[in-house]
């Protein structure tokens, strides 16, 4: 199937711990993003790499640190994980030049 | 920074009436506005988009009107069914580079059967 995949889906994990989320795509897309989804459901960007350049840096806390291996991965590294952290976390891809952006299925972490 | 407001944040018709979200942004620089919607347990999905040299797109039973003076766009859905039940999500954006999307705080839509 052509998607944007994530693993894992559900990440349960103590304060303090370090994690990371991996997101590929094989939609031959050259842009990918991590958003972050509340719990009252608000969507927020955090980053986004356009072919491993890293081109959208939200005020995110330094925990956070993304990093693309090539043009078909963004990977999500955590350090230090707070209670805060806990949210639902959505890679998407996009061709330049073209609008839609597509979601993964999204990473539910949940920080004890 | 870019600024979206969504209402309302719940929203019951039954089924076969319409429904209307709207939306206000505050960056008149803003000049791509789509829509998502998503389901249960899974990642939003673009619905329809508009770009600010248009003021009305339609595609079947579901529309978006853009106000540029106002700063406002709205979702329309006719004859709506038990299957459009899902959050919507409104969003702006600069329709170059990076495009960065501003979200809405989301609309849970419920079809009453």
């Amino acid at each position: 199937d052509t998607a944007v995949s994530q693993t894992p889906k559900y990440l349960v994990t103590q304060m303090g711990n370090d994690k990371s989320i991996k997101c590929e795509q094989n939609l031959g897309h050259d842009t990918m993003y991590w958003y972050k989804q509340d719990s009252k459901k608000f969507l927020k960007i955090m980053f986004s790499y356009n072919n491993k350049e890293l081109i959208i840096n939200e005020t995110v806390p330094n925990r956070f640190s993304p990093k693309s291996p090539d043009k078909a991965h963004l990977n999500l590294h955590i350090n230090s994980l707070e209670l805060g952290d806990s949210a639902v976390y959505f890679c998407a891809s996009r061709l330049a030049d073209y609008n839609e952006q597509f979601f993964g299925p999204g990473t539910r972490l949940t920080v004890l | 920074g870019e600024n979206v407001e969504q209402h309302p944040s719940t929203l019951s018709v039954q089924e076969g009436d319409s429904a209307v979200i709207k939306c206000t942004y505050s960056d008149s620089a803003s000049n791509y506005f789509p829509w998502y919607k998503q389901e249960l347990g899974k990642g939003p999905q673009l619905i329809i988009d508009i770009r600010s040299n248009v003021g009305e797109k339609k595609d079947q039973r579901i529309a978006v009107t853009l106000n540029k003076t106002a700063k406002h766009f709205s979702l329309h859905i006719t004859e709506t069914q038990p299957e459009d039940s899902a959050v919507y999500f409104c969003a702006a954006s600069i329709d170059q580079g990076a495009q960065k999307l501003v979200f809405g705080q989301g609309t849970r839509l419920t079809i009453n059967p």
